[in-house]
């Protein structure tokens, strides 16, 4: 089946530093790819949606300067936590597929803590 | 209109017993109903989904029940067992893709 790959799965990082966080599709073309937040023991949120060659589109209240949100090709996608606080620590999660059948699978995951 | 609620919150159920999680929607232009399956500290993992255009869905020990005039989904895990405690979440989704979460069930399965 898809695989979708997400690195790196923990990352501590300092305030004021920026993280690069990688979603790949190891066996598929992902037209689309979405990016999720996950507080402990909440739900997924949807922050952005990226499509291959355009600009993401970001949820309501999500700030897109804070979270850049790459997708040159269409087996890759990075997230960005630019100038990185506290409040940012969470797990991010992202999925991928093809619009056509939607078909999307989840990446398993990154901690962000951010001390 | 965007949401997806969700219920129980949480669940106990004994080994080989039927875990059943419900799921309401409001948006009719949601097409695709998944539900998914979470570890801690582990992405979601599909477990089965469903179209509008069929009532009910199963695959080995999971069913997907499907009300379309109530706007209500089920998933119903039959002879559960202890692997299969988890979070699970229902979610929607319309043209866009975008899936939107329930706010997911804890289950626990009792030896």
């Amino acid at each position: 089946g898809a695989v979708v790959s997400q690195h790196p799965s923990r990352v501590i990082c300092k305030s004021g530093t920026s993280v690069k966080i990688e979603c790949r599709s190891l066996d598929f073309q992902a037209t689309t790819m979405f990016w999720y937040r996950q507080f402990p023991k909440k739900s997924l949120m949807l922050m952005a949606t990226s499509n291959e060659g355009s600009k993401a589109t970001y949820e309501q209240g999500v700030e897109k300067d804070k979270f850049l949100i790459n997708h040159a090709s269409l087996t890759l996608s990075t997230l960005t936590v630019t100038s990185a606080h506290p409040e940012d620590s969470s797990f991010y999660i992202c999925s991928a597929g093809d619009r056509r059948d939607y078909g999307y699978t989840f990446g398993s995951g990154t901690r962000l803590t951010v001390v | 209109q965007q949401q997806v609620k969700q219920s129980p919150q949480s669940l106990i159920v004994q080994k080989g017993g039927i875990s059943i999680i419900n799921c309401a929607y409001e948006n009719t232009a949601f097409d695709y109903f998944p539900w998914y399956q979470q570890f801690p500290g582990k992405g979601p993992a599909l477990l089965i989904a469903i179209r509008p255009d069929v009532s009910e869905k199963k695959e080995g020990r999971f069913t997907i029940s499907f009300n379309k005039s109530a706007k209500q989904f089920s998933l119903h895990i039959m002879d559960s067992q202890p692997g299969d405690s988890a979070t699970y979440f229902c979610a929607a989704s319309g043209s866009q893709g975008n899936l939107i979460f329930g706010k997911g069930t804890k289950l626990s399965v009792k030896p």
